[in-house]
């Protein structure tokens, strides 16, 4: 198996920019969730989506961030319009079942700079 | 009051020595337990779930004390491999909450 695949691994935009990151799930897996990684809050969880369905979106940031699961393949994130704060690294996670011991498993991770 | 806490460090430990670090959490009605281990500039990977009655993987051993609300990971014989980020997850309700992890560094 491929594992959790993100794209793009980089992604520099000028600030106002909109910006799309991607992820395709292990196949299978029927939760996804997208992460946001920085020095200053560490780990935080944007939203979770069980099944293709959204099921805890209070991480979020603000209504420039929103987030699709067309599919149980393919997942996407959007920032419109980008700002330089936004400036992370993004992860896209899958897992089998979403129980108690579920396992997470994470992708190489999208690193966004705003300028 | 944060709902996973970690001491972020840095842990400067020489070669061969054991080292421990502890994480507590905020619910006690949190169901399971991970420690994840995240490289610099790569993605968290599982290192090992966390059992009631404790557990070891090698080098490696895990502890739940749900009276104080902590779980712990010791290290022994550490190698400069063992170097990275050590992340501690808690499952509260069928979501992970993240600790913002416990930077190892490892010195020859």
């Amino acid at each position: 198996d491929a594992g959790v695949i993100q794209s793009p691994r980089h992604e520099v935009t000028e600030m106002g920019q909109e910006v799309t990151l991607r992820c395709k799930p292990i196949s299978g897996h029927n939760s996804l969730f997208w992460y946001r990684q920085t020095m200053m809050r560490g780990l935080e969880l944007l939203i979770y989506f069980n099944n293709n369905v959204p099921i805890d979106d209070s991480g979020m940031p603000e209504d420039r961030f929103s987030a699709k699961m067309p599919n149980a393949s393919f997942s996407t994130l959007k920032i419109q319009p980008s700002e330089p704060r936004d400036s992370a690294v993004y992860f896209c996670a899958s897992s089998l079942g979403g129980g108690p011991n579920t396992e997470a498993f994470f992708g190489q991770g999208t690193r966004l700079t705003v300028v | 009051r944060k709902e996973v806490e970690q001491d972020p460090g840095p842990f400067n430990v020489p070669e061969g020595a054991t080292v421990a670090f502890n994480c507590t959490y905020s619910n006690s009605a949190s169901q399971s337990f991970f420690w994840y281990r995240q490289d610099c500039r790569k993605e968290p990977k599982l290192l090992m779930s966390v059992y009631s009655s404790g557990n070891e993987d090698g080098r490696f051993t895990a502890q739940l004390n749900r009276a104080s609300q902590y779980i712990s990971l010791l290290i022994r014989d550490s190698k400069l491999s063992d170097s990275a980020t050590y992340l501690c997850v808690v499952n509260d309700n069928y979501q992970l909450i993240w600790g913002a992890g416990t930077k190892l560094i490892i010195k020859p």
